[in-house]
């Protein structure tokens, strides 16, 4: 079975610290996705990449980076973490079949609180 | 710009009876895909079901069928003989034909099952 792995189930952080999530997958996805939840809005996309050190904006990216030096790691960073990012954050992972077939597979998601 | 709808924040069902949960959506594509995910409390997202708007048939999987109605833009979830473990939320999602790998996303409905 495919693994999506996020370091982090629950991280608490403080305003204005630099925060990193982790998200490593094991089954060599060309895709990797960063997603926030919030309740009443469902997901919403970061950012995603379909190579290594490519990266493409989604729909909310200000206030976030991300790295991907190796295939199998996909890193969130918020630069200066505010409260209004105390969220859910979900990584995905899929392998692009070019015809909307590919299936995304997610990680069991990061419970961020920014105090 | 698509949107998808979910009018219903929460849904109750009675164990081995059968629930609908409704999922609307605006495009103007005439070409697309949809999707219901199931997040459990694990909070690990897992795609239920998928139905290309090019086909015809209602997709099905065991328990699992939609009701598609492109004129009306509407895909709604059916759930079958329904058990404990279908307690969850669901999540209907939306993505064009073209290479983005975008979703558009519902706000989900929680679906109790009662014992």
């Amino acid at each position: 079975d495919v693994k999506v792995t996020q370091s982090s189930r629950y991280l608490v952080k403080r305003t204005g610290e630099k925060v990193f999530l982790e998200c490593v997958q094991d089954m060599d996805h060309e895709n990797m996705f960063w997603y926030r939840q919030d309740p009443g809005l469902g997901l919403r996309l970061i950012y995603f990449s379909y190579d290594v050190k490519m990266k493409e904006k989604g729909d909310i990216p200000e206030g976030y980076s991300v790295s991907r030096e190796k295939k199998e790691r996909f890193s969130l960073i918020l630069e200066s973490a505010s409260t209004n990012q105390t969220s859910m954050y979900l990584c995905a992972s899929s392998f692009p079949q070019g015809n909307g077939n590919e299936k995304l597979f997610f990680g069991s998601g990061t419970q961020l609180s920014v105090l | 710009a698509q949107t998808v709808t979910q009018s219903q924040p929460e849904m109750s069902v009675q164990e081995a009876e059968t629930v609908t949960l409704s999922c609307t959506y605006d495009t103007s594509e005439s070409d697309y895909y949809l999707f219901w995910y199931k997040q459990p409390p694990s909070r690990q997202m897992i795609l239920v079901i998928r139905q290309e708007a090019y086909k015809q048939q209602n997709a099905t999987e065991n328990r699992f069928s939609v009701n598609f109605q492109k004129a009306a833009k509407s895909f709604s979830l059916k759930i079958s003989d329904s058990q404990l473990g279908d307690a969850a939320m669901y999540f209907c999602a939306y993505r064009t034909m073209d290479s983005n790998y975008q979703l558009i996303w519902g706000a989900g409905t929680k679906l109790i099952i009662k014992p």
